[in-house]
């Protein structure tokens, strides 16, 4: 079946740091892809999108490019602050249904 | 500005008890859908509608019912409530097509004790 996999947790870096967290799906089609971040004691909120092949999805400084030769959405960001602590979700959706499926979740922990 | 409003957003409950969750939201999304989080498993889908009147069961239905009588709300029903139950319950809506981003609640944390 579909499957959104994550590289896991809990990731800790130094402020200023450079932040990679992988994701790979497998779904027969082409899905669109979705980074969600969930800060402490809050819902899930949209942080970037990519809706086909080699769309690059950006938002706060994060980046993310829908690879579809390797199945993989992962996300980047060059600089990580403290703020950006939180729980990170890749995630696909198919075009034929609206199910979002989700990927385990990568917690940040982002040190001064 | 409401979105997606939860309530409540702590319970607590006794083995065996029901209860209902609340969800609204005043976007006038076709798409709503129920998850439950727990700590290693992401978030795993409950049920989930495509539009009132209309629902479906996702990855882990067992012990809880939906109904989807308006647009706006989507409860979802703990029959007899277990200690397998405990979780963070996450409540969706979306339009279509399904490129467009999820909106969720802010989670109601389940406690059966």
């Amino acid at each position: 079946g579909d499957s959104v996999t994550q590289m896991e947790g809990p990731v800790t870096l130094s402020e200023e740091a450079f932040l990679t967290i992988n994701c790979t799906y497998t779904a027969t089609g082409y899905p669109s892809l979705f980074w969600y971040v969930q800060y402490p004691g809050e819902g899930l909120q949209l942080l970037l999108k990519a809706t086909k092949a080699d769309d690059k999805g950006s938002n706060k400084g994060f980046e993310a490019t829908y690879r579809k030769e390797t199945t993989s959405f992962h996300l980047e960001k060059g600089s990580v602050q403290v703020s950006d602590s939180a729980v990170y979700f890749c995630a696909a959706t198919k075009t034929s249904y609206d199910k979002v499926i989700f990927g385990p979740g990568t917690s940040l922990s982002v040190i001064p | 500005n409401a979105g997606v409003t939860q309530t409540p957003k702590f319970q607590v409950l006794k083995t065996g008890q029901s209860m209902t969750l609340q969800c609204a939201q005043d976007m006038n999304h076709e798409y709503m859908s129920w998850y439950r989080q727990d700590p290693g498993m992401g978030l795993r889908l409950i049920h989930y509608s495509v539009g009132a009147g209309i629902t479906d069961q996702g990855e882990v239905p067992n012990g809880y019912n939906v109904s989807r009588s308006t647009t706006e709300d989507f409860p979802l029903r703990l029959l007899s409530a277990a200690p397998s139950q405990t979780s963070v319950y996450f409540c969706a809506s979306s339009s279509p097509p399904a490129n467009t981003e999820a909106f969720f609640g802010q989670g109601t944390r389940l406690t059966v004790v």
